[in-house]
């Protein structure tokens, strides 16, 4: 079965502080991507990994992808209350036609 | 900055009617999603084109549902009758090929959110 798991489901965090969100996925793949949802609002792209040992870095953020661990990590560092947002890492499988299947999604709140 | 426009934003109908919502995707994206998002979970495909062809709709409730995009570029999901488990936020995307066949990043609209009542 093709799943994507997300944990924490629910973050609460101070601000200035330094967190990781975890994304496993059931089978191989090397395509992963991390987006963000404003509460009421879309989903917006922000990392795509697409091999083993991708690290990308976008301000506060830092996605990276460990494709033999099926793994991957959204870390937050010093965080400030406008990360404020639902996390979700999808992950592209290869099964016949390819497959897009979003993780369970993590909701931070960060604290001021 | 080209976008993904979706229409209407938001939706109430009564358990029984039809309801129909329409996604016009960025210009030269060939593949287009429709997805269900029920709140506070990951959105769920219903269906995937590429061009005008149907890729994926193992996840559509056929007896209610349907999804058409007849020249390959906009779309339209529409569901009759509407229940009241269909209350939702229904999100369409849009991306290019990715690479050897599988998908890139996608884009998404603003969402259509439905209240069955």
């Amino acid at each position: 079965e093709l799943k994507v798991e997300q944990n924490p489901l629910f973050l609460s965090m101070q601000e200035g502080k330094n967190y990781t969100i975890y994304c496993n996925y059931s089978t191989t793949s090397d395509r992963l991507y991390w987006y963000r949802q404003d509460p009421g609002k879309s989903l917006e792209s922000l990392f795509v990994l697409l091999s083993n040992g991708a690290v990308k870095q976008e301000g506060r953020l830092m996605a990276s992808l460990d494709t033999k661990a099926r793994l991957s990590t959204l870390h937050i560092t010093a965080a400030v209350h406008d990360l404020s947002a639902t996390y979700f890492c999808a992950v592209d499988f290869p099964s016949g036609t390819y497959k897009y299947i979003f993780g369970t999604g993590t909701r931070l709140k960060v604290l001021a | 900055e080209a976008e993904v426009a979706q229409s209407p934003r938001y939706k109430i109908t009564e358990k029984s009617q039809a309801v129909a919502f329409w996604c016009d995707p960025i210009s030269g994206h060939a593949t287009l999603y429709w997805y269900r998002q029920i709140l506070g979970q990951g959105p769920e495909l219903l269906v995937q084109f590429q061009d005008e062809s149907v890729v994926d709709d193992s996840q559509l409730p056929k007896d209610r549902f349907s999804a058409e995009r007849l020249k390959g570029v906009d779309s339209t999901l529409k569901i009759q009758p509407a229940e009241l488990g269909d209350s939702a936020m229904y999100l369409c995307a849009s991306s290019l090929p990715g690479l050897a066949g599988g998908q890139d990043t996608q884009y998404f609209g603003p969402g259509t959110r439905l209240t069955v009542l």
